[in-house]
């Protein structure tokens, strides 16, 4: 079936330095989501992605999608203690027919210190 | 709008018990799944409910179920619990009957089994 990995596991960084996570799909995908996690919380919707190549920016955020539709990344610039969470990236995995299934990435988990 | 609602938030419960837990979708929202979140699996979806019929299935054993009701509501059920059952469940509305929906979490269940 469809995986979904995603590295690094974890990430620690200094408050202020960069954080990218990466993911990358068995199989291709017809469009790419990125949720993110906090301590305790439930997934929140960030993006999502659907052109080969796409390219948006909330922020300090920064999400791709790779041209073969296969790979994502998100990179966040100086990395804030507001940062703090797990980011997945999920991609529809349902039956051809249609409907909701998202295949979840394995997720990084970011800590901030300051 | 109020968001996605989920009941009870905790429970415990022991080896061969059953347990069923609620949702309820943001309103207006048609597609309810559900997922299962564990330290070592990750998110793992479960199934998917749209106009009440069972959408999308995940490689979960027959001892969870779950229903859909005519105001979208839903329900899943776990029979004959087991340890590794501990999880926080997570409920996910979404809009309308399409492969690209963002999914809106509800703040999960967690369930553990002694």
């Amino acid at each position: 079936g469809q995986q979904v990995m995603q590295i690094p596991q974890y990430q620690h960084v200094q408050e202020g330095e960069d954080f990218t996570t990466y993911c990358n799909s068995s199989t291709t995908l017809s469009n790419i989501q990125w949720y993110k996690q906090r301590p305790g919380g439930h997934p929140v919707f960030l993006i999502q992605l659907v052109k080969s190549g796409e390219v948006k920016k909330q922020k300090r955020l920064t999400f791709q999608f790779g041209e073969a539709k296969k790979n994502s990344s998100l990179h966040i610039t100086a990395t804030q203690t507001t940062d703090v969470g797990t980011y997945f990236c999920a991609g529809p995995g349902g039956l051809t027919g249609g409907g909701n299934k998202l295949t979840f990435g394995t997720g990084t988990q970011l800590k901030v210190e300051l | 709008k109020a968001g996605v609602t989920q009941t009870p938030r905790y429970l415990i419960k022991t080896r061969g018990q059953q347990v069923t837990l609620s949702c309820s979708p943001i309103s207006g929202h048609r597609s309810v799944s559900w997922y299962q979140q564990t330290p070592g699996q990750g998110l793992q979806f479960l199934f998917e409910y749209f106009s009440e019929t069972q959408r999308n299935k995940g490689n979960f054993p027959g001892r969870f179920s779950g229903r859909q009701f005519s105001n979208s509501r839903s329900e899943m059920n776990v029979s004959t619990l087991e340890l590794g059952d501990s999880a926080l469940y997570l409920c996910a509305s979404s809009p309308a009957d399409s492969r690209t929906d963002t999914q809106y979490f509800g703040p999960g269940t967690r369930l553990t089994v002694l």
